[in-house]
């Protein structure tokens, strides 16, 4: 079973420019995460979709920060426009509830550069 | 104070000796604790989980909980050069939220 999937591995863009981020989860999850993290802090949280539902945002740090999960499958998150603080790693996460546990599996990062 | 907090080390380890690595949280609405391990540049990978009070084993792992201290600890036993990672701590809150909140890690270094 393939695992969760993002792209691009790395982005380097300038200030200003404008990065979609897309991450696949793993096949049949209903739930996804998008996190980050930025250097020498620990991973945050951004947000949370159920299938195609934001179900919590309350971690997307302004309204630069747009993500999308149309039909319920993979998911994009887009930056517009990148600004210096941006740059970090990007990490998508999947999880499906299973006799009441949710495990969330980490997808490998976008890592983002912003000069 | 941070929500979830571990000593980022590094914590170094002979091979064969038991590692240690300790994480406090301050929410004591936090439900379900986990640890991730995360190799450099890859993502994290969870290796135990624990939802109630005590140890719960696995392998060569051991997760600890005491709620009423409000600290998670996983002890490694037989240390490995291979289980050379940062080791992040993570906690999810009741209520219905999945986020988790992770705490900064802690890189351990088990050498030969």
């Amino acid at each position: 079973e393939a695992g969760v999937t993002q792209f691009p591995s790395h982005s380097v863009i300038e200030k200003g420019q404008t990065v979609t981020l897309r991450c696949d989860p793993i096949s049949g999850h209903d739930n996804l995460y998008w996190y980050r993290r930025v250097m020498g802090k620990e991973i945050k949280f951004l947000l949370h979709f159920v299938k195609e539902s934001k179900q919590d945002e309350s971690g997307m740090p302004n309204n630069r920060f747009l993500a999308e999960r149309t039909g319920g499958t993979y998911s994009t998150l887009k930056v517009q426009p990148a600004e210096l603080e941006d740059s970090g790693v990007y990490f998508c996460a999947s999880s499906q509830v299973v006799s009441g546990t949710d495990t969330q599996y980490f997808g490998p990062g976008t890592r983002l550069t912003v000069l | 104070q941070k929500e979830v907090e571990q000593n980022s080390g590094p914590l170094s380890v002979p091979e064969g000796a038991i590692a240690s690595l300790n994480c406090t949280y301050s929410d004591r609405g936090s439900q379900s604790f986990f640890w991730y391990r995360q190799y450099s540049g890859k993502s994290p990978e969870l290796i135990m989980s624990i939802y109630s009070n005590g140890d719960k084993e696995d392998g060569r792992f051991t997760a600890q909980l005491n709620k009423a201290s409000q600290y998670v600890s996983l002890l490694i036993r037989d240390s490995q050069p291979s289980d050379s990672a940062t080791y992040l701590c993570a906690v999810k809150l009741d209520g219905g939220y999945n986020k988790l909140i992770f705490g900064a890690g802690t890189r351990l270094a088990v050498h030969p």
